[in-house]
């Protein structure tokens, strides 16, 4: 079946400097690609996502790029504040059209200020 | 709008103990699911209800039941709890319409198992 392996487990930054978290999926018909964002104590939140007929999409301080072709995809953040300190997860659909999402095993980013 | 409720917060069980945690949605969603959270391991599915009326295993069903009361709600029943159990139960819901495969997630339930 579909698996998602997400990398690093832990990052930690300085204020101000960006940070990237990588996602590879193993199934090629995945075709939606959500990042979630867990603060402490709480459910995910979704914070970006990307469909497989688009390589880049922006959203203020974030982005998300995708390579179909190398089945991976990248969360990159800009100008780290200490509230982006969260658990970030990537996921990847199934092509089964229900709905279904696998995720990865989440990044703990910390934002040193 | 309330998005995605869960009860109760916070749970003790001893081990061969039986509980219910419910889940309800007001955003008229046709999907929703319930996830386990383990340390280093992300989300991982246990059960989902692609529509009223109809339910599927996800990845780790064991020793789990669930019921999609109607549209609305969606439980989950452990019939007699494990340490193994012991974990933080998500729900989550989606419209899966068209290209709306966006989950909304419910606070969590946070389940300990004696």
């Amino acid at each position: 079946g579909e698996n998602v392996e997400q990398h690093p487990s832990t990052l930690s930054v300085q204020e101000g400097d960006s940070a990237v978290i990588k996602c590879t999926y193993s199934d090629s018909a995945s075709n939606y690609f959500p990042w979630y964002k867990q603060e402490l104590g709480k459910g995910p939140q979704l914070i970006i996502d990307i469909r497989s007929n688009v390589g880049e999409k922006k959203d203020q301080r974030i982005a998300v790029t995708l390579n179909k072709t190398a089945k991976h995809f990248s969360l990159h953040i800009t100008e780290t504040q200490p509230e982006d300190s969260a658990v970030y997860f990537c996921a990847a659909s199934t092509p089964s059209n229900t709905g279904k999402l696998i995720f990865g095993q989440g990044t703990t980013l910390q934002v040193k200020p | 709008n309330a998005g995605v409720t869960q009860t109760p917060k916070f749970q003790v069980l001893k081990t061969g103990q039986s509980m219910t945690l419910q889940c309800a949605q007001d955003m008229n969603h046709n999907s929703m699911y319930w996830y386990r959270q383990d340390p280093g391991m992300g989300l991982r599915l246990i059960y989902y209800s692609a529509s009223e009326g109809t339910t599927d295993k996800g990845e780790v069903p064991n020793g789990y039941n669930v019921s999609r009361l109607n549209k609305r709600e969606f439980s989950l029943r452990l019939e007699s709890a494990a340490p193994s159990q012991t974990s933080v139960y998500f729900c989550a819901s989606s419209a899966r319409q068209g290209s709306q495969e966006t989950q909304y997630f419910g606070p969590g339930t946070r389940l300990l198992v004696l």
